[in-house]
């Protein structure tokens, strides 16, 4: 089946510490992204590679960091310089820029 | 740099009722709009998108959008709401004439629909 696959669909993090969310597509995208999704905020844009080996910054990418070494892997990772990383955070991919499909997303709690 | 308005927070309907969702963009160029939809535990799906064309859209489920680009806005609509159409809704636009533009959404919008 082709699709986006995120992984761990949970993930409990201590304070201080970094992690790394897994984001696979097999569609054969270009393109992809990473969004945080808060209630009332709706998705705001972290970062976004258009290209393998290259990634811009979205709205609200600091204490988030991403590499894209691969056309089916873009992980991203919450930095401990992160102050609020508690959210639910939703991969997408697309053929340049016509739709987005995405992924189940991954709930990332501090405690 | 694009930006994007829904004007409803919240919206609560009864069945049968006609739904009018808002959506303003902000970006001079060329645009492409989508609609999408968050079901209760699901993840995004697309209901409907406008590249370019006829600027009435319809989409999946009975759900349709107008592209008025006077008005920056893109509407979405459906006659005859049903309570399994309660989810959350966004809306989201691209720049394709401009490299390097990723997809911007709105806030969302919950609607909830009552049997």
């Amino acid at each position: 089946d082709g699709g986006i696959t995120q992984s761990p669909k949970y993930l409990f993090r201590k304070e201080g510490q970094n992690v790394t969310l897994s984001c696979e597509q097999n569609l054969n995208h270009d393109a992809m992204y990473w969004y945080r999704q808060d209630p009332g905020q709706g998705l705001r844009l972290i970062y976004y590679s258009q290209i393998v080996n290259d990634f811009q910054k979205g709205d609200i990418a600091e204490g988030y960091s991403v590499s894209r070494e691969k056309k089916e892997s873009f992980p991203l990772t919450v930095t401990s310089a992160q102050k609020n990383p508690t959210a639910f955070y939703l991969c997408a991919s697309s053929i340049r820029q016509t739709e987005a499909f995405f992924g189940q997303g991954t709930r990332l709690t501090v405690v | 740099a694009q930006s994007v308005s829904q004007h409803n927070h919240h919206v609560i309907l009864s069945e049968a009722a006609s739904l009018e969702l808002g959506c303003n963009y902000s970006y001079g160029g060329t645009v492409n709009l989508f609609w999408y939809v968050q079901y209760p535990g699901q993840h995004l799906q697309l209901l409907l998108k406008y590249f370019s064309g006829d600027p009435l859209v319809k989409g999946i489920k009975g759900f349709e959008a107008e592209f008025i680009k006077s008005k920056f806005s893109f509407n979405l609509r459906k006659p005859s709401v049903q309570w399994s159409d309660t989810a959350e809704y966004f809306c989201a636009v691209n720049a394709p004439g401009q490299a390097g533009t990723a997809l911007i959404f709105g806030k969302g919008t919950t609607l909830s629909v009552s049997s």
